[in-house]
């Protein structure tokens, strides 16, 4: 089965410090990997995507991905962390659908807090 | 560009009662996709849309869930009856069309809570 998964459940990191949240994926054939941020009581916002092309993705807010085929990851990343970063981070991979249509599967999600 | 409208935000029902959740997609966008998000856990598929048609509700529970996108446009998902698991987010997000290179964008969802 086509999945991703984000194995930490929270990110704690300093304000002005870099940030990494994590996410491997398992799928068969192309990867489409996507990342969508969650503030409460929210909808989710996309952020980037990768289909093909560059390893490095970059995207809104100041996020980039790095999509990594030997290792299967597509790690988001921040050079400096804001306060207004913290959210609830989800990975999502684009699944293909015998009916014709796609889906998105999501990992579990990552709880970034940022501190002063 | 006015994004994904949903209708109600908070809506608390009893078991066994029937609710009805509303979704306008962004304007032009063909494909539409309703998700179930449990608390803790990321969205699952329930359904998808191409302009009025069905393209997938393989994970939709038929027995007590319905959607329906007559014209093409809004869409409406209905539960009846509902169960105390059915508590979740409901979110609504559509896309220009379903290539795998496209990108949904997502309504700020219904919260359902299931008493």
């Amino acid at each position: 089965a086509q999945s991703v998964a984000q194995p930490e459940d929270q990110v704690n990191v300093a304000e002005g410090n870099p940030l990494t949240v994590k996410c491997t994926y398992s799928v068969s054939g192309n990867p489409y990997l996507f990342w969508y941020v969650q503030y409460p009581n929210r909808g989710l916002q996309f952020l980037l995507k990768y289909i093909t092309g560059d390893n490095l993705v970059k995207g809104s807010y100041g996020f980039e991905a790095e999509f990594n085929k030997s290792q299967t990851s597509f790690h988001l990343k921040k050079p400096s962390a804001l306060v207004s970063d913290s959210a609830l981070y989800f990975c999502a991979v684009r699944v293909l659908l015998t009916g014709g249509g796609n889906k998105l599967t999501f990992g579990t999600g990552t709880q970034l807090k940022v501190e002063l | 560009e006015a994004g994904v409208a949903q209708s109600p935000r908070y809506k608390i029902i009893e078991k066994r009662q029937s609710v009805a959740f509303w979704c306008n997609p962004i304007s032009g966008h063909a494909t539409l996709y309703w998700y179930q998000q449990i608390l803790g856990q990321g969205p699952k598929l329930l359904i998808q849309f191409q302009n009025n048609g069905v393209v997938d509700d393989s994970q939709l529970p038929k027995d007590r869930f319905s959607a329906e996108r007559l014209k093409g446009v809004d869409s409406t998902l209905k539960i009846q009856p509902a169960k105390l698991e059915d508590s979740a987010v409901y979110l609504c997000a559509s896309s220009l069309g379903f290539g795998v290179q496209e990108t949904q964008y997502f309504g700020p969802g219904t919260r359902l809570l299931v008493l």
